[in-house]
């Protein structure tokens, strides 16, 4: 089975820096994701994770350790607009996501 | 250019009826994936076609529920004698390989109101 666990809810102020984790346990995927979607609509791409270490994409990153089963999002330089729920979906061809944590950037 | 669209949109049916939901993948594209998200909850898989061939249909979660992609192109999901535990949103996403290291692109999805 598979099972991902992602904090319910998170707050931040703009230009901060916050840190989305996940944890999971899988029998088998060959990559991680992380989706953004906002309120009402599709979720959107982020980031992919195949190997264990840090990828780096603009103001956002994604780490992971496949031997920990573990995965973290980091948001820098927060905008108004990253307020959103961000979905960490460990997956080979199917996805598996978790509930997603919903993310509110104050001013 | 275009991405994944799904109709309609919005869907309201009464308890019993048969509805059907289409998607129409970005070009080209070989993979395709239907998923269910009800309120507050992320994305859970229905199924996976990789051009015409259903590979995976392991998360339908009923007999009521079918999937085509004949022309391996459009997919129409299929839901027969709705239920009211239907009700969710409705997301399709095509993806450019048959492997899985590729972002999938979600459509915008279909609500599903049964009453």
């Amino acid at each position: 089975g598979q099972n991902i666990d992602q904090p319910t809810e998170m707050t931040a102020t703009e230009g901060a820096i916050v840190q989305i984790n996940c944890t999971y346990q899988t029998s088998g995927f060959n990559g991680l994701f992380w989706y953004q979607q906002h309120a009402g609509e599709a979720p959107t791409f982020l980031s992919y994770n195949v190997l264990d270490g840090l990828e780096e994409k603009g103001r956002f990153s994604s780490f992971l350790s496949r031997s920990k089963g573990y995965s973290y999002l980091l948001l820098k330089e927060l905008q108004m607009k990253d307020s959103a729920s961000y979905l960490c979906a460990p997956g080979f061809q199917k996805l598996v996501f978790g509930t997603g944590t919903r993310l509110l950037v104050s001013p | 250019g275009a991405g994944v669209s799904q109709s309609p949109r919005y869907k309201v049916a009464k308890r019993g009826q048969d509805v059907a939901l289409r998607c129409d993948p970005i070009s080209g594209h070989v993979s395709l994936f239907w998923y269910q998200q009800a309120l507050g909850q992320g994305p859970e898989f229905l199924t996976y076609f990789q051009n015409e061939a259903q590979l995976d249909k392991s998360g339908l979660p009923s007999d009521r529920f079918f999937a085509e992609r004949p022309e391996g192109s459009v997919s129409t999901l299929k839901i027969q004698r709705t239920q009211q535990e239907d009700s969710a949103v409705y997301l399709c996403a095509s993806s450019p390989a048959a492997s899985g290291s590729n972002e999938q692109f979600f459509g915008p999805g279909t609500r599903l109101t049964v009453l």
